[in-house]
């Protein structure tokens, strides 16, 4: 079973540019998690997707942040413009389930990202 | 709110065992996790424990937790270079919402 994906892994951009980050989680789970690491920091929740619905997105910076995931399946986090603060990496996760009991989230490798 | 810490750096000879230690702060915890990172990798779930439990053993793993004092621990014995990571600690609250909440990691360094 593929694990998630993510691309690119790697991006160096400079400020006020747009950039966008793909992932594709494991083949049917239904709950995409985007999480923001900084240096020396743990993952920390920018948006949380249940299907194709945006449950929690409580942390996502919405001046500059967007993200969608419309048909329920793989996801595209985008920023724009980004700043010099979001040099960061950006990790996607998925699970099976939507809510109750645990549920196992699984990692992308994430998006290392670089802004100059 | 949620605060989860972890110190920074643990340092190992191979062969001995490996304490990493957790403090939270959020008491309706569910669950608690033990996950690894190694460098340039994402997150590994190891282990992770329900909140009613104090203990839990996984082939070299040993997890526990005092709920008391909101104070979470992982022991692996046998510590080898291949553990040589960063290790999260993370919790999860209520049993509606699967959101975690991660302390800043510890770094282990594991000298043969």
């Amino acid at each position: 079973e593929a694990g998630v994906v993510q691309s690119p892994r790697y991006k160096i951009i400079e400020k006020k540019q747009p950039v966008a980050f793909w992932c594709n989680p494991i083949s049917g789970h239904n709950t995409l998690y985007w999480y923001l690491q900084n240096l020396g920091q743990g993952p920390e929740l920018l948006i949380r997707y249940e299907n194709e619905e945006a449950v929690d997105d409580s942390q996502l910076p919405k001046d500059r942040f967007s993200a969608e995931r419309l048909k329920g399946v793989d996801s595209t986090l985008k920023i724009q413009p980004a700043e010099l603060g979001d040099s960061a990496v950006y990790l996607c996760a998925s699970s099976r389930g939507t809510s109750g009991v645990y549920n196992e989230q699984f990692f992308g490798p994430g998006t290392r990202l670089t802004v100059l | 709110g949620e605060d989860v810490e972890q110190s920074l750096f643990l340092s190992v000879r191979e062969g001995d065992s490996s304490v990493i230690n957790c403090t939270y702060t959020d008491s309706s915890s569910t669950y608690l996790y033990w996950y690894k990172q190694e460098p340039g990798a994402g997150l590994q779930l190891l282990t992770y424990i329900f909140s009613n439990m104090d203990m839990k053993q996984d082939q070299r793993l040993t997890v526990l937790l005092n709920k008391k004092d909101k104070h979470l621990s992982l022991r692996i014995a046998d510590t080898q270079t291949g553990d040589s990571a960063i290790y999260f600690c993370a919790e999860s609250i209520g049993t509606g919402a699967n959101n975690l909440f991660f302390g800043t990691g510890t770094r282990l360094t594991v000298i043969p």
